[in-house]
């Protein structure tokens, strides 16, 4: 079974910098990663899929890259409603990494 | 516009059964894989079971396994998650979602959800 690995846990920042989430997957997943935001009481929302395209709606400040083992969500310059848990997710067995949790400094 | 409501959740005691819910509108149900997913409390996500779109192809989480089944209504445009032999790390909120497309992997829209509470 495929184990994604998510760092750092969480990740303290300030509004307007820029801030890099980790996927570590166990074994390549070629680029079949995806990337949730999900706010308190709400569902996840799809960021990216296919490790690199966003998904509809999504602004471009969200973008995605990696292939095989290791993918990187990065957000340029994060606006207040981006204060969030991420969450990667592979094809196989649709698993998800424990999540990343974006936090105010 | 994209809709998936879920129900059917609520309070069960340990060894017991639920039948989860999800109407589904806005699209073509029947043209997609739909899945179930769970978030136990202060938790992360899940993925407890899938199902394409003819019901040809049903996987399930090896913590489910043989004790939740998946099964849909084209008709109805409904998708159903049958939970027996319940224990308490059952219990988390379950959400619909849709697969982004028949073979595809991730989820792009999902329901709100519904509690489940396992507990006697």
């Amino acid at each position: 079974e495929i184990v994604l690995t998510q760092s750092p846990a969480t990740l303290s920042l300030s509004p307007g910098e820029r801030a890099t989430l980790s996927c570590r997957a166990s074994q390549s997943v070629s680029s079949y990663l995806a990337w949730y935001q999900q706010k308190p009481g709400q569902a996840p929302r799809l960021l990216i899929y296919d490790a690199s395209n966003r998904a509809t709606g999504i602004p471009a400040r969200f973008s995605g890259s990696g292939s095989g083992t290791d993918f990187t969500l990065t957000i340029s310059s994060l606006e207040p409603e981006d204060f969030a848990v991420y969450y990667c997710q592979q094809r196989s067995k649709r698993t998800f990494g424990q999540g990343t949790k974006v936090e105010i400094k | 516009e994209v809709q998936l409501v879920e129900s059917g959740g609520g309070l069960v005691k340990p060894g017991g059964s639920l039948r989860l819910s999800c109407a589904a509108s806005g699209f073509t149900f029947s043209s997609y894989s739909m899945n179930w997913v769970r978030q136990a409390p202060g938790k992360g996500l899940e993925w407890v079971s899938s199902i394409s779109s003819s019901s040809s192809y049903i996987y399930y989480a090896d913590s489910v396994k043989g004790r939740f089944t998946i099964s849909r209504d084209n008709a109805k445009n409904s998708l159903y998650l049958q939970m027996n032999s319940l224990r308490a790390e059952d219990t988390a909120v379950y959400y619909c979602a849709r697969e982004g497309g028949e073979y595809s992997y991730y989820f792009d829209y999902w329901g709100q959800g519904t509690l489940v509470t396992v507990s006697s």
